[in-house]
C-alpha cells in the first residue's frame, strides 16, 4: 500500500542550524503531500502541501519540494529558533474510487532545538 | 474559538466497559475523519465519512463504531475495550476528499487510558 518513510526520532539541534527531515514516500499515482507540526498536548496541524511535481510547499521559513523523480519531499529550514520544537510528519493522501481519501503518516520527528 | 470540539480531553475507563468519544466541527466541513495516535504507532488512520456516509473504514475490530447523527458530528463508539485501545483520537475535517481539496484540520484528540 501507499507508504511514507521519514526521519525518525529525535532531531537535536541548537538555534540557528539548519534544519532537514528527510520524507520518501511510496505510491501509486499522483499523491499530494504534507508536512504536518504537532506540538505537545495539541493535533497536528497543517505546515503546507504540494500536489505536483517541482511544486514548493513553504510555511514559516519551513519549506519542501515536490520531487516525483526521487519520491521525496524532504523538510528544510535554514535557520531553526527554539520555538520551532515539535514533532515533524510526512503525510501522503491517496484516493479511492468509492472510498475518498486518507492521510498516511510517516513516523515522526521530534525536533529539539537548544538556545 | 474551538474549530473542532472534541469531549473528553482526558478519559479513564476499565477493561471491558464501553466509551463514546465526542466531535464536533464548526468549519462547514463535509468530510470527517478520526485517527489514531499511540506510543507504537504513528499517526493511523480509521475512518473517514462524507455526508454522514461511511466512505473508509481500515479498522479490524468492529468494537469501533463510528456514528453520525449530524453532518457536523462524528462520535466514536469503542466497546469492550482493551489496553491496547490505549492511544490518542483525533477527529479531523476537510471541505471535501478530493484531490484538490484542503488538508484535513485536526482536533486537540481525546487521550484514552485503559486500565
Amino acid at each position: 500500500g501507499d507508504s511514507v518513510t521519514q526521519t525518525e526520532g529525535q532531531v537535536a539541534l541548537s538555534e540557528e542550524d539548519f534544519l532537514t527531515i528527510h520524507c520518501n514516500y511510496s505510491a501509486s499515482g499522483y499523491p499530494t503531500l504534507f508536512w504536518y507540526v504537532q506540538y505537545p498536548g495539541e493535533g497536528p496541524q497543517l505546515l503546507f502541501r504540494a500536489s505536483r511535481d517541482k511544486e514548493k510547499g513553504s510555511s514559516r521559513g519551513f519549506e519542501a519540494t515536490y520531487d516525483k523523480g526521487t519520491t521525496s519531499f524532504h523538510l528544510r529550514k535554514a535557520s531553526v529558533q527554539e520555538s520551532d520544537s515539535a514533532v515533524y510528519y510526512c503525510a501522503l493522501r491517496t484516493m479511492q474510487q468509492g472510498t475518498g481519501s486518507k492521510l498516511s503518516f510517516g513516523k515522526g520527528a521530534k525536533l529539539t532545538v537548544s538556545p | 474559538d474551538p474549530k473542532i470540539i472534541q469531549k473528553p480531553k482526558y478519559l479513564v475507563a476499565v477493561t471491558g466497559s464501553e466509551k463514546i468519544l465526542i466531535c464536533e466541527q464548526y468549519l462547514g466541513h463535509n468530510a470527517m475523519y478520526w485517527y489514531r495516535q499511540s506510543a507504537k504507532k504513528p499517526l493511523e488512520f480509521m475512518f473517514s465519512y462524507s455526508y454522514q456516509k461511511l466512505m473508509d473504514n481500515q479498522t479490524a475490530s468492529s468494537r469501533f463504531q463510528p456514528q453520525s447523527s449530524k453532518k457536523n458530528h462524528l462520535d466514536l463508539q469503542i466497546t469492550a475495550l482493551k489496553p491496547d485501545d490505549s492511544a490518542t483520537y483525533f477527529c479531523a475535517s476537510s471541505q471535501g476528499q478530493g484531490r484538490n481539496n484542503q488538508a484535513p484540520f485536526f482536533g486537540e484528540g481525546t487521550r484514552l487510558s485503559v486500565l
